[in-house]
């Protein structure tokens, strides 16, 4: 059973970085599933934000590429999301998760605040 | 990108009724489908992916089918516990977008 963990601070100054990593257990981030970013803001529906494969190809939502990073740390066994020049409609329940066809497995979600 | 327009938006439903949403992409998908459920404060859970196959230990009372750029999720005999919201996703190309949405309520 993979099991995915999110941390990383729940308030972020306006015009700042926002930046999470993804603990990943029971799988390897070098395996051949996707890990992905998904955020969500309050009382709205899922947004995809992107995804990074081991071998450091990414895809990201066009409608954030401007100001995302996703990177694979392997010794860590871990994935992370930078979100530089975020505002309050950065403000989200953020999510990491595997992609082998579907989004298999997910994190508990971590709420991130975008606020001075 | 792909568009995914899911509907309806909200439905009420009784248990034991049978209920079914569906999903249109903007361009062919080829069963590159899958949909989700989510319960408040909870994460979303995977329940059907490719278009028809269920995700080990989901009920068989969910199902899926579908093909191109039309899908369609069905509850067989709705459950107390399946009030949710349940979501369409794309897994064809990216950005893997997903459906606004259905809320199933009492």
């Amino acid at each position: 059973q993979v099991q995915l963990q999110e941390s990383g601070p729940g308030l972020v100054r306006p015009s700042g970085t926002l930046s999470l990593t993804c603990g990943v257990s029971g799988d390897s981030v070098s395996s051949s599933n996707w890990w992905n970013w998904v955020r969500q803001p309050p009382g709205k529906g899922l947004e995809w934000i992107g995804e990074i494969h081991h071998t450091g190809d990414t895809y990201y939502n066009p409608s954030l590429a401007s100001r995302v990073t996703i990177s694979v740390d392997k010794s860590k066994n871990q994935f992370s999301l930078k979100l530089t020049s975020v505002t309050a409609a950065d403000t989200a329940v953020y999510y990491c998760t595997n992609r082998r066809i579907g989004l298999d497995f997910w994190g508990q979600g971590t709420l991130v605040t975008v606020s001075s | 990108d792909i568009q995914m327009t899911q509907s309806p938006s909200s439905l009420s439903a009784s248990v034991g009724d049978r209920v079914t949403i569906t999903c249109r992409a903007s361009q062919s998908i080829r069963s590159y489908l899958n949909w989700y459920q989510q319960k408040p404060g909870k994460a979303p859970e995977l329940l059907i992916y490719a278009a028809s196959s269920l995700q080990s230990g989901v009920p068989s009372r969910f199902s899926g089918s579908g093909s191109g750029t039309d899908y369609t999720f069905t509850i067989s005999s709705l459950q107390p516990e399946d009030f949710a919201t349940y979501y369409c996703q794309q897994s064809y190309s990216p950005p893997r977008t997903f459906g606004q949405g259905t809320k199933v309520e009492i």
